[in-house]
């Protein structure tokens, strides 16, 4: 199985911080790889597809890069509804989710 | 639009069973496949069992192989998942979601597009 890493587990920044979340694989999954923001009592939202690209609809101070084992999800500009928990999911075989990264307000 | 609403949850013994069920509709169920994705309290997602578009391919987490399955009607617009064997770690939120593929650069990519509620199961004696 494929194991992803995230890093750091819980940040804490504030409001117009420019914030960025690492996400590690065990082994090459290219491009596979998905984000999630998820708030408290919700369900997870996608954000980012392939790596890099903006899921319809997702503010475009999100953006993500990398490949291979090593991406990264970059907020350009910390709003007030982006503190929430983001997840890295690889989808190069059956899917998995790195732990996760809490964004909490400083 | 686009609607996925889980059901079937609740308190359960161990070594009980319960199935869940996940109503689709705004969509053409049939084209797409489905997952069950978990979250146990206070913890991270954890992806439970994936079934192809048209029931022929199903995959599992380790952590539930041989004590769940994943099935769907596509005439019913329903994905189920049935849980045998329950054990205290199995206690969650557990939510449906549509697998949509994507195209990008002639790669065909995939993400989780569309997730349910989430329906809550409790093993506990």
């Amino acid at each position: 199985d494929i194991q992803m890493t995230q890093s750091p587990s819980s940040l804490s920044a504030s409001v117009g911080d420019r914030v960025t979340i690492t996400c590690r694989a065990s082994q090459n999954i290219s491009s596979y790889l998905n984000w999630y923001q998820q708030k408290p009592g919700r369900a997870p939202k996608i954000l980012i597809y392939g790596a890099s690209s903006l899921q319809s609809g997702v503010p475009s101070r999100f953006s993500g890069s990398g490949s291979g084992t090593d991406f990264t999800l970059t907020i350009s500009s910390l709003q007030p509804e982006d503190f929430a928990t983001y997840y890295c999911q690889q989808s190069y075989s059956t899917p998995g989710f790195g732990g996760g990264t809490k964004v909490e307000i400083k | 639009q686009v609607q996925l609403v889980e059901s079937g949850g609740g308190v359960v013994q161990p070594g009980r069973s319960l199935r869940l069920s996940c109503a689709a509709s705004g969509f053409t169920f049939s084209n797409y496949g489905m997952h069950w994705v978990r979250q146990a309290p206070g913890k991270g997602l954890e992806w439970v069992a994936v079934i192809w578009y048209d029931g022929s391919n199903k995959y599992y987490a380790d952590s539930v192989k041989g004590r769940f399955t994943i099935s769907r009607d596509n005439s019913k617009n329903t994905l189920y998942l049935l849980m045998n064997s329950l054990r205290a770690e199995d206690t969650a939120m557990y939510y449906c979601a549509r697998e949509d593929p994507l195209a990008l650069f002639g790669e065909l990519y995939t993400a989780l597009d569309y997730w349910g509620q989430g329906t809550l199961v409790t093993v506990s004696s």
